[in-house]
């Protein structure tokens, strides 16, 4: 079935350093999400992208949709302790049928202050 | 809007046990996913309804799970009887049509422990 892969796993970082992960898959989509999962919620959208090389921005976090629609990276710019959680990617084919929107494994971010 | 909202929060269960998990989706909202989480698999799709028909159960793992949707606002997922391997969180969500272009709203889970 479809699959995506994300990465790196897990990240640790010092407070103020950038960040970046990414999602690759062998099938093309013509959505891609980001979410934040903080500890014990559920998952909360990020960034929504609908068009491929489409850059969009959400305050420090930048997301890109991949021109081949088959990848995507997330961007932290300066990060804060607050950016600790899990950042999932998503994505989805919409305009067919629901229940299509598959999940990476997460990227898990720690940030020591 | 509360949000979509689930319970209980924590479930801990012997196993064998009956165990009913309990949605609330978005009012308005006419599909309702049910996902499940672990370290191994991630998020799962178990099952979604759209305007409170099972649409695609093909993620339900085994006949010893069930789900239900007996109105718009609200499903049970129903695990019986239980095993220690059912341990997982497991996530209600909802959308409308046009509104999964954003992706689906999640609740905040049901963490199960089956022990």
């Amino acid at each position: 079935g479809q699959q995506l892969n994300q990465s790196p796993q897990s990240m640790f970082i010092q407070e103020g350093e950038d960040v970046s992960m990414n999602c690759t898959s062998s099938s093309i989509f013509n959505t891609w999400l980001w979410y934040k999962q903080d500890p014990g919620e559920g998952p909360v959208l990020l960034i929504a992208l609908y068009k491929a090389g489409e850059l969009t921005s959400n305050g420090r976090l930048t997301a890109q949709f991949g021109i081949t629609r088959k990848d995507s990276f997330l961007n932290i710019s300066a990060s804060i302790p607050s950016d600790v959680g899990i950042y999932f990617c998503a994505a989805m084919n919409y305009g067919g049928s629901q229940g299509n929107l598959i999940f990476g494994k997460g990227t898990k971010l720690s940030v020591k202050p | 809007d509360a949000g979509v909202i689930q319970s209980p929060r924590h479930e801990v269960t012997e196993m064998g046990q009956e165990v009913t998990l309990r949605c609330k989706p978005i009012s308005g909202h006419d599909y309702l996913f049910w996902y499940r989480q672990t370290m191994m698999r991630g998020l799962e799709l178990l099952i979604y309804f759209n305007n409170n028909v099972p649409i695609d159960d093909s993620g339900m793992p085994e006949d010893r799970f069930s789900a239900k949707m007996p109105n718009a606002s609200f499903s049970t997922l129903k695990i019986q009887p239980s095993e220690p391997r059912d341990s997982a969180v497991y996530f209600c969500a909802s959308s409308t049509r046009q509104g999964a272009m954003n992706g689906y709203t999640f609740g905040s889970g049901t963490r199960l422990t089956v022990v």
